[in-house]
């Protein structure tokens, strides 16, 4: 069956590290992936979307990579900021007549410390 | 410009009632999906709707649980006879449906059944 995996223990790093998330996927052919913020109490918020053709992408101090032979994205956040901290969530696509439906990681937590 | 709006943000409700979770998309978006999130879980996905039309719903459970998005209002998700195991995030996304798009999330709705 599919299966969309992230570490679910949380990440501890230390301000002005770089954070570094995995998103690991099995049984699945995505188009695209998808890296979404999620604060305590609130909605997630779209960061960034990587093609299947695209090895990289880049925005501000956001770095996403997307390897389909291993099957992995991996999420950077250079010089990291308590801010930064929340869980980050991937998604895939999965194409259904006219839209798309995304399917989520279970999320990893980042905590940034001073 | 308003983002997705959802109401009620919390909702109470005894085992046995209706619940009814109202989402209004943002503007000129016409593509609405309903996600679940139970406590240290991720986002499952339940439905996907344009107007009047119900597109996916391979995620809704098969008892208790409709949804719909009509021409004129908000999209519902409607819960009969509520049990404890439907307290959850309920949030909805809206996108513009122009092909694959990110989604864009409101800020939830907190059902609580007691």
């Amino acid at each position: 069956s599919q299966k969309i995996e992230q570490n679910s223990e949380a990440l501890n790093i230390q301000e002005g590290k770089t954070a570094t998330l995995t998103c690991n996927y099995t049984n699945y052919s995505p188009a695209y992936l998808q890296w979404y913020r999620q604060d305590p109490g609130r909605g997630p918020v779209f960061l960034l979307l990587i093609r299947e053709n695209e090895k990289e992408k880049r925005k501000e101090r956001l770095k996403v990579t997307f390897d389909t032979t291993l099957k992995q994205s991996l999420f950077h956040i250079t010089a990291s900021q308590p801010a930064d901290s929340a869980t980050y969530l991937c998604a895939l696509d999965r194409l259904n007549n006219a839209g798309n439906m995304l399917t989520f990681g279970g999320g990893t937590r980042l905590m940034v410390k001073p | 410009n308003a983002g997705v709006m959802q109401n009620p943000r919390h909702l109470v409700r005894r085992r046995g009632q209706e619940a009814r979770l109202r989402c209004s998309p943002m503007k000129g978006h016409s593509h609405v999906y309903w996600y679940r999130q139970l406590p240290e879980e991720g986002l499952k996905f339940m439905v996907y709707l344009q107007k009047e039309n119900i597109i996916d719903e391979s995620g809704m459970p098969k008892e208790r649980f409709s949804a719909e998005f009509p021409k004129e209002g908000p999209s519902i998700l409607r819960i009969q006879q509520v049990v404890r195991g439907d307290s959850a995030a309920y949030f909805c996304a809206s996108s513009p449906g122009q092909g694959r798009d990110t989604q864009y999330f409101g800020p939830g709705t907190r059902l609580t059944v007691l």
